[in-house]
């Protein structure tokens, strides 16, 4: 059975940093990309971050490019979302997905975690 | 950045009636890069529909999706009680993605 297990979500001051993890099991994680996608309180979801199978690649949404990071363990199936200058609207429950290959590329999310709360607020 | 527009944005039905949901694209999106996710209050979402039109594992098959280039459809032939949730369409393009501002289908 797929499960992905959010972790280190939180309360956080306006400027501050924190490190989300997300622990996968049930399927070869090496072998697949994987994103993180957020929801604002009350609003719709929104695409932030991929990375490819091999961590070779990544990829940012406009709004998180340069002050977010991710990254992989592959060696620990873990997934990883450093995130730095946070600001009020980062706010959000930020869930990790699981892609899966389709035609030419990774188009949609078959697996999703259950999320991880991050507050930023002073 | 391919923005996705869904209409309308609640729709209120009755169980055993049929719902539609419009997912308008920027500019053309690959069928095979549009997915469909059903999202209840305080769970994650679920994948429905992927490809635009092949169902993912479980999925019943009231649900169904279709739809090419810029113009796409999920359906739902009758609403089950379960059915009532916000739905949401995703396209890929370039290694990114984006999804639509959401559809709330409602108990009328």
């Amino acid at each position: 059975e797929v499960q992905l297990l959010e972790s280190g979500g939180g309360l956080v001051q306006p400027g501050g940093s924190l490190r989300l993890s997300c622990a996968a099991s049930g399927f070869t994680f090496s072998n697949y990309a994987m994103s993180w996608v957020r929801q604002a309180p009350g609003k719709g979801l929104e695409w932030v971050s991929a990375i490819s199978d091999g961590a070779g690649s990544t990829y940012y949404a406009d709004s998180v490019k340069g002050r977010f990071t991710v990254s992989r363990d592959n060696s620990k199936n873990t997934l990883y979302l450093q995130m730095n200058s946070l600001r009020a609207e980062d706010t959000a429950v930020y869930y990790c997905a699981k892609a899966e290959w389709f035609s030419s590329g990774w188009p949609y999310f078959d697996y999703w975690g259950q999320g991880t709360l991050v507050t930023v607020s002073s | 950045e391919i923005v996705l527009t869904q209409s309308p944005g609640t729709l209120s039905l009755s169980p055993g009636e049929r719902a539609t949901v419009s997912c308008r694209a920027s500019q053309s999106v690959s069928s095979s890069n549009l997915a469909w996710y059903q999202q209840k209050p305080g769970q994650a979402p679920r994948l429905l529909i992927y490809g635009a039109s092949s169902r993912a594992t479980g999925i019943p098959d009231r649900f169904s999706g279709s739809g090419s280039g810029a113009d796409f459809t999920l359906i739902i032939s009758r609403l089950e009680p379960e059915d009532f949730a916000v739905y949401y369409c995703q396209q890929y393009d370039n290694s990114r993605r984006t999804f639509g501002q959401g559809t709330k289908v409602e108990i009328k």
